[in-house]
């Protein structure tokens, strides 16, 4: 089946020691996303890439970071963790800007 | 900014009830899905609609889109445990506006 994959589905890092978060897509999408979401709220947008053109989000802090080395594959970089960056961070394709939006499970990051 | 306001915030219910939740904007949605989310995992798309007035059926889940593409409800008939999860409303502009919307989501409990 056609789908988006992450990994790892759980991290655990120390303050301040950096991170990547990786994802896949199977469905031959144009366009990945990442989302950040703290429990109980909606996803936040970071930032997306549209084939190679990487688009950050105005409020999307430095310490985040992201890399698209192919069509499939999608990486999320926390340069310096901190405690409030524990969050689930998800990863999303859809086929063009304003298509629906296909989720993967996620990946929890625990912070100590 | 767009906002799409969700309601309820919280619901619980007892098994075999039916319920209604809202997404309500003053703007223009060009299209809108909703996502059911369970702990620890990300989003999964239950319908996407485009059509002002479109009524969707996914069993015994009912999904609507207002004449004017403003507003959305969701209406499940005989709750049953298995939908427990959070219910999440999210529209999109097209065009150059990429970004999705959220609802706050509802948390949706179904006891047996």
């Amino acid at each position: 089946d056609a789908m988006v994959i992450q990994n790892p589905r759980y991290q655990v890092t120390q303050f301040g020691k950096p991170v990547t978060l990786s994802c896949s897509q199977t469905l031959n999408h144009n366009v990945m996303y990442w989302y950040q979401q703290k429990s109980s709220q909606a996803p936040k947008l970071l930032f997306h890439y549209y084939d190679k053109d990487f688009n950050n989000e105005a409020d999307t802090p430095d310490n985040f970071q992201s890399r698209r080395p192919n069509t499939s594959f999608c990486l999320l970089d926390i340069r310096s963790p901190g405690l409030g960056d524990a969050a689930m961070y998800l990863c999303a394709t859809s086929r063009d800007l304003w298509d629906t939006q296909y989720f993967g499970p996620g990946t929890r990051l625990t912070v100590l | 900014t767009q906002l799409l306001e969700q309601s309820p915030q919280f619901l619980s219910i007892q098994e075999g009830e039916n319920l209604t939740v809202y997404c309500n904007s003053s703007s223009v949605f060009s299209s809108l899905q909703w996502y059911r989310q369970e702990p620890g995992e990300g989003p999964v798309l239950l319908v996407t609609v485009v059509t002002g007035g479109e009524v969707k059926k996914l069993k015994r889940l009912t999904f609507q889109f207002g004449d004017a593409r403003k507003d959305s409800s969701l209406h499940i008939t005989a709750a049953q445990p298995g939908d427990t999860g959070l219910y999440l409303c999210a529209g999109g502009s097209g065009g150059s506006n990429y970004k999705l919307t959220f609802g706050k989501g509802t948390l949706l409990t179904v006891n047996p």
